[in-house]
């Protein structure tokens, strides 16, 4: 019953913006969008949250369309070591962190 | 600060054998959970400390598994007697109430092989 799609697999130029897209057409009004990554043989990474309006922080940029149904987490300029799984979470602020499979994001030079 | 540290990183222990994982976290941190990551499961929350009290326990496989927190800078994840579908990473993670509450902050991980 998984609350978020995400593709399992997506490249990116070194240099250029990773757009990773995550559908969650069954968000409720109180749910939050979090995004974590991890990179090969490390621990999970936070990386941003939002619940209505965009966010942006030194890492990323989460973009949330007007119905909440998808979002878009954004690395202006991926470079090597952006390359890992990065995971979108849906869920109450207080519940517990589910993972799903994520994206595996591959940042080719 | 150093981060969530966990001890050992490599874990190698034959069938049968008790198995202790370590984990300190990020000092004023107040709550703490375990993970277990597999190829065939991903990541799945075994349990979570609140000040150093058992929350939810839901995730943890049987009774061969058991934690515990005995003050609010160390747990313990122990498996006894372990199997080998008991490999797996195991992760910690730690994070401070409040507006920070779901940035959980995890460490390196334990990686366990039960032969």
């Amino acid at each position: 019953d998984a609350k978020t799609t995400q593709p399992p697999s997506m490249d990116c130029a070194e240099g250029r913006a990773a757009n990773l897209p995550c559908n969650h057409s069954t968000i409720s009004g109180n749910e939050y969008v979090y995004w974590y990554r991890q990179i090969h043989s490390q621990g999970p990474q936070y990386i941003i949250h939002g619940l209505k309006n965009n966010e942006t922080n030194e890492m990323a940029s989460l973009i949330i369309t007007e119905d909440r149904k998808s979002s878009t987490l954004i690395l202006p300029h991926a470079t090597l070591r952006d390359t890992a799984v990065y995971y979108c979470i849906v869920k109450y602020a207080g519940n517990m962190l589910t993972f799903g499979g994520g994206t595996r994001l591959m940042v080719k030079p | 600060d150093a981060g969530v540290i966990q001890s050992p990183r490599h874990e190698v222990t034959e069938m049968g054998q008790e198995v202790t994982l370590r984990c300190k976290p990020i000092s004023g941190h107040d709550y703490l959970f375990w993970y277990r990551q597999t190829m065939m499961r991903g990541l799945e929350l075994l349990i979570y400390f609140n000040n150093n009290v058992p929350i939810d326990d839901s995730g943890m496989p049987e009774d061969r598994f058991s934690a515990k927190m005995p003050n609010a800078s160390f747990s313990t994840l122990k498996i006894q007697p372990s199997e080998p579908r008991d490999s797996a990473v195991y992760f910690c993670a730690s994070t401070g109430g409040g507006s920070s509450y779901n940035e959980q902050f995890f460490g390196p991980g334990t990686r366990l092989t039960v032969l």
